[in-house]
């Protein structure tokens, strides 16, 4: 099914620890997201890639960072969770060709720091 | 960046229309419009998206008036599963990291 996929669904982690979210697309699309989404509040970008072997900040980058090393997959690293980051993290992918501000946005990993 | 404003909440009941509208003042000339809408525990899914005047799709109408300070997501005869947060977006069509998700609009559609 073609779509967005994240992994895992749920992380529990201690403090400190190192960190990677999973987000893979199989819609070819060229520019990749990452969102994060705190209790009763909108999505805030974290970083975001244009097209494969490039990445940029988004609003709240610190603390994270990301790669893009082909098309289909979006790696965000966490290097030293703090509690700050627990969070649901959501992916997503455009055609920024097409439509940009048309985004696919993945099911979400919810992430809890202790 | 336009700032939007929109109603925190409302709601409605089932076969009712809906309407929930948006304000960007500041909205620049090359700015698009854009809505969203987000289930409990899912991502946000597109729904549309417009310049000016009417656009219209297989799930709602976006009516932008001349000045576009304003928009209108229309979502005609509601069920009870268009109970979902709705966010409204002002971005450039071709800089799509720009999307600012504010806290949108919590939609109830009672029975």
């Amino acid at each position: 099914i073609a779509g967005i996929t994240q992994a895992p669904t749920s992380q529990i982690l201690a403090a400190g620890r190192r960190m990677t979210l999973r987000c893979t697309q199989d819609m070819r699309h060229n520019a990749m997201y990452w969102y994060r989404q705190d209790l009763g509040l909108g999505l805030r970008l974290i970083h975001y890639s244009n097209t494969a072997g490039t990445t940029g900040k988004g609003e709240v980058p610190d603390g994270y960072s990301v790669s893009r090393a082909n098309t289909d997959d979006f790696p965000l690293t966490l290097a030293s969770a703090v509690p700050s980051q627990t969070s649901v993290y959501f992916c997503a992918s455009s055609d920024s060709s097409l439509a940009p501000n048309e985004q696919f946005f993945g099911p979400g990993t919810r992430l809890t720091v202790l | 960046l336009a700032k939007t404003t929109q109603p925190i909440s409302m709601d409605s009941y089932e076969g009712q229309e809906v309407n929930i509208t948006c304000s960007h003042n500041n909205i620049a000339t090359n700015d698009y419009i854009t809505w969203y809408q987000q289930f409990p525990s899912q991502g946000p899914r597109f729904i549309i998206q417009g310049y000016k005047t009417k656009v219209t799709n297989e799930v709602a109408s976006l009516f932008i008036p001349a000045d576009r300070k304003s928009s209108t997501l229309s979502l005609p005869r509601v069920s009870l599963s268009d109970t979902a947060v709705y966010y409204c977006l002002v971005s450039k069509k071709t800089v799509a990291q720009k999307l600012v998700f504010g806290q949108g609009t919590r939609l109830t559609i009672n029975p």
